[in-house]
């Protein structure tokens, strides 16, 4: 089984500075993706970004971007020039390509507050 | 608003009823997942559906059952509610196989 582990409950960043969040898994598969969901205050659950492990360029998305290394199993999403709507609960998931199921696994979350 | 459709929003019922849970996936998606988001088990995958027909099983307790239609609707059948069941329930759709899923909004279940 795969397990993704989010090592930072909580954190905390001024508006317009940058925040980075940690994400570490294991597996021994080598054909995954991994994704960031935001959800925000509302509970909805939204996509931020994905990264295909194949590919070595990083995934980017507007102010979203990862550091994705393969062989030391760390995912992180670092966001730029935070604003106050990128106030949520951050999770980092896993979805293995060659299972029959293509669940995602989801660490705890981080939450991230925006300060004004 | 991600095109996943999710009824009711809220629902509140007591011990050892019977709910139904319904989800509309975005058009075209042919995969519907369903999630279950509680405090103490964070996220949790409990049954995944392809084109009408069951491809996966997580952490879904006997009691609860789940169905997707022709027209690829899906529903989440939770009987014998227990208070912990109360939690808030995703599903998921994706276009097919391995491809990135979009969340409804969920529904919130408070059992009393």
């Amino acid at each position: 089984a795969q397990t993704v582990t989010q090592s930072q409950p909580e954190m905390s960043v001024q508006e317009a500075e940058t925040v980075t969040l940690s994400c570490t898994y294991d597996t021994s598969e080598s054909n995954y993706y991994l994704f960031w969901y935001k959800q925000p205050p509302s509970r909805q659950m939204i996509l931020v970004i994905r990264q295909e492990a194949y590919k070595q360029q990083n995934a980017t998305e507007n102010r979203f971007s990862v550091n994705f290394q393969k062989a030391a199993k760390s995912f992180s999403l670092k966001i730029s020039d935070s604003q106050l709507g990128d106030t949520a609960m951050y999770f980092c998931a896993f979805m293995l390509f060659s299972s029959n199921d293509y669940k995602l696994s989801f660490g705890a979350g981080t939450t991230v507050t925006v300060r004004a | 608003d991600s095109g996943v459709t999710q009824t009711p929003k809220h629902l509140i019922t007591a011990t050892g009823q019977r709910v139904t849970l319904r989800c509309s996936p975005r058009s075209g998606d042919l995969s519907v997942y369903w999630y279950q988001q509680s405090l103490d088990q964070g996220l949790q995958f409990l049954i995944q559906y392809y084109n009408g027909e069951e491809r996966a099983k997580g952490n879904i307790l006997e009691r609860f059952s789940a169905q997707q239609f022709p027209d690829l609707h899906s529903e989440l059948n939770l009987s014998s509610l227990e208070l912990g069941d109360s939690a808030l329930y995703f599903c998921a759709s994706s276009r097919g196989w391995g491809e990135t899923q979009y969340f409804g909004p969920g529904t919130r279940l408070l059992v009393l």
